[in-house]
């Protein structure tokens, strides 16, 4: 069974990077997925942030394509979002997100983790 | 991009009975080429991930009730839930995955009459 757990803190201070981890188990990074991150302010709806493939190919929301970097680490079966310059509208419950290329849908989901941005 | 507008807001519905949520693209998400609407549907129940219910616009996703369909091409959606249930309570929302960057509908939340 396939399996996404993000990891990463919860607080990051103003203008800092936003760091986290998706560990995932049940499938491999290498198979034929990208391997993506949406974001979900509190009481609000859902962004796509961006994602990756194993070979290095990626795709960004433009307004956070200049902030934002996706990575994947084959060696570990992880993949990773970096969000640089975070102000307190980059608060926000962040999704690990499986999408295979053979349906295109986000059909596998972390639980979430709450990042708060603040002094 | 391609915005994705969903109604009502919020609707409440009886035990039993028919819910209808609606979503509607900017852009058609139509693929010529393989003939798929590029449009899914997601299940939030509160304090979960969402949970993918539909795909394809109206193929439901390994496990969901039948109870959940699907319908509608080109620009124009409708997620219909055939008899409500207690557990059908959650915010529903629409997603293109036609283009990047891929979007969704403002949510839908559904609850009991």
């Amino acid at each position: 069974q396939v399996q996404l757990q993000e990891s990463g803190p919860g607080l990051v201070k103003p203008s800092g990077t936003l760091s986290l981890t998706c560990a995932v188990s049940g499938a491999s990074i290498t198979s034929r997925t990208w391997w993506t991150w949406v974001r979900q302010p509190p009481g609000k709806g859902l962004e796509w942030i961006g994602e990756t493939y194993h070979d290095g190919d990626t795709n960004y929301n433009p307004p956070l394509a200049s902030r934002a970097t996706v990575s994947a680490d084959k060696s570990k079966n992880q993949f990773f979002l970096n969000l640089n310059s975070v102000t307190a509208a980059d608060t926000a419950v962040y999704y690990c997100v499986r999408k295979p290329t053979v349906t295109d849908t986000f059909d596998y989901w972390s639980p979430g983790t709450l990042v708060t941005v603040s002094s | 991009d391609i915005v994705m507008t969903q109604s009502p807001d919020s609707l409440a519905v009886s035990l039993g009975e028919r819910a209808t949520v609606n979503c509607r693209s900017s852009q058609s998400v139509l693929k010529r080429s393989n003939n798929r609407n590029y449009l899914a549907w997601y299940q939030q129940k509160a304090g979960q991930p969402p949970k993918l219910i539909l795909y394809w616009a109206s193929t439901r996703e390994s496990g969901v009730p039948d109870r959940f369909s699907g319908s509608g091409s080109g620009t124009d959606f409708t997620l219909t839930i055939s008899s409500l249930q207690a557990e059908d309570v959650a915010v529903y929302y629409c997603q293109q995955y036609y283009t990047t960057p891929y979007t969704f509908g403002q949510g839908t939340k559904l609850e009991i009459k």
